[in-house]
């Protein structure tokens, strides 16, 4: 069963900085998705970002990339020219490509915090 | 554009009670599923349909039923309530997960936030 840590459960940073959020994820799967998304105090499950593992180009979203290691099992979040609105919890989550029952599921990992402060 | 309505957003129930919670989208997606998400946990999958009149078990499925007769709705019901289930439910939708349409994300609704007391 694929797994996924996100490994900082609360993180801080200044308005208009940068920041990264971790994610790990174990798989023996060579083809899989994997998302970033972003929930604010509304509780709205967002989609902020996705990188199809076959993909060597790092996906970027206007000030949202991701830098995405295959052979390390990682895919961190950098968020840039941080907002107040950026202000959530935001997960990694993790699907296998092929048809399947797996391809169906989406594996979360536990979430980080993120507080964006003035 | 309305995505994915659940309805209600918030229910109290008494142990043993009886409930189903909505979810409808508007986006002709194929796949629907239903989560729940807990306090320092992300979201776990309790059931999903790849189409209509089909049903299957996630991760955690045990306690729910749930039934999908109408494309566009799909239904999760709690026969017996226990507070082991007070949770916030999200329910999500997709396009076909295979071919072309194999990288399509998620859409999820507000949640119900369900109290069992």
């Amino acid at each position: 069963a694929q797994t996924v840590t996100q490994s900082q459960p609360e993180m801080s940073v200044q308005e208009a900085e940068t920041v990264t959020l971790s994610c790990t994820y174990d798989t023996s799967e060579s083809n899989y998705y994997l998302f970033w998304y972003k929930q604010p105090p509304s509780r709205q499950m967002i989609l902020v970002i996705r990188q199809e593992a076959y993909k060597q180009q790092n996906a970027t979203e206007n000030r949202f990339s991701v830098n995405f290691q295959k052979a390390a099992k990682s895919f961190s979040l950098k968020i840039s020219d941080s907002q107040l609105g950026d202000t959530a919890m935001y997960f990694c989550a993790f699907r296998e490509g092929y048809s399947g029952a797996g391809s169906y599921q989406l594996t979360f990992g536990k979430g980080t915090k993120l507080s964006v402060i003035p | 554009n309305a995505g994915v309505t659940q309805t209600p957003k918030f229910r109290v129930l008494k142990t043993g009670q009886s409930m189903t919670l909505l979810c409808a989208q508007d986006m002709n997606h194929e796949y629907m599923y239903w989560y729940r998400q807990d306090p320092g946990m992300g979201l776990r999958l309790i059931h999903y349909s790849v189409g209509e009149g089909t049903t299957a078990k996630g991760e955690v499925p045990d306690g729910y039923n749930v039934s999908r007769l109408k494309k566009q709705n799909f239904l999760l019901g709690l026969e017996s309530a226990a507070p082991s289930q007070t949770s916030v439910y999200f329910c999500a939708s997709s396009y076909s997960t295979a071919g072309l349409g194999s990288n399509q994300p998620q859409h999820f609704g507000d949640g119900t936030r369900l109290s069992i007391l």
